[in-house]
């Protein structure tokens, strides 16, 4: 694999459903993200990761949970959604340097096409 | 705040002509990136280009231009040539802090159609 994997490419789910969306970078970065992509609004920040630590969250309701075990593997926990969470969801990477709020271009990956029913 | 602003929602061109991209930013910062990101129907980001706000200069890549006016705050991105695989909807995309420790502000977005 290379680049930015997400998996599921595709899910769909109830209301009163749990999954979780998993995103893994192998290009060797230490920070990765969350967006949301939906048909009405631009590309939105959900969450940020720098070095592992949860550095943004971008006032992102508390049904997603994200979850960051190490530089390479990020998840989004969902739980209790609803329809108009329906959306792509994009993880991106890129490479942070220590000390500084500086970073170099995100990579994105494929996206999870998420509907909520 | 910072905003991006891509005032064309939807461009359609016919195969082999030129086509313009404009994007026009909005921060307080006096260092800052800019990026045109190509989303194809796949879903995909795929990541063309990065400036910072010291560098003014235009950039050629292929049939791929860019042009970065700090006067105008614009940053717009031209396409020679089109081809039908250049259809997509492309982003423009605006960071204060380096390449997105708080990640990117992003336009909503041009889609563009090129027919054959």
């Amino acid at each position: 694999e290379t680049g930015v994997t997400q998996t599921p490419r595709h899910l769909v789910m109830g209301m009163t459903n749990k999954k979780s969306l998993k995103c893994e970078q192998h290009l060797g970065h230490n920070a990765m993200y969350w967006y949301k992509q939906s048909a009405k609004k631009p590309l939105e920040l959900m969450f940020v990761y720098n070095f592992k630590e949860q550095t943004e969250n971008n006032s992102v309701p508390s049904r997603f949970s994200p979850e960051c075990p190490n530089s390479s593997h990020l998840f989004l926990h969902l739980h209790t959604l609803q329809p108009e969470d329906s959306a792509l969801y994009l993880c991106a990477s890129s490479q942070a340097l220590a000390g500084s709020t500086f970073t170099d271009t995100q990579y994105f990956g494929p996206g999870t096409r998420l509907t909520v029913l | 705040a910072q905003k991006v602003t891509q005032a064309q929602t939807e461009i359609s061109v016919v195969e082999k002509e030129d086509v313009t991209l404009d994007c026009v930013y909005e921060t307080r910062d006096t260092t800052y990136y800019l990026f045109w990101y190509k989303q194809p129907p796949s879903g995909e980001l795929v990541f063309l280009i990065r400036r910072n706000s010291f560098d003014e200069q235009n950039e050629i890549s292929g049939r791929y231009s860019w042009n970065f006016q700090k006067s105008t705050s614009s940053f717009n991105f031209t396409i020679t040539a089109s081809q039908v695989v250049d259809s997509a909807v492309y982003f423009c995309a605006l960071s204060e802090a380096g390449g997105g420790a708080d990640g990117l502000t992003f336009g909503k977005g041009t889609h563009l159609i090129i027919q054959p």
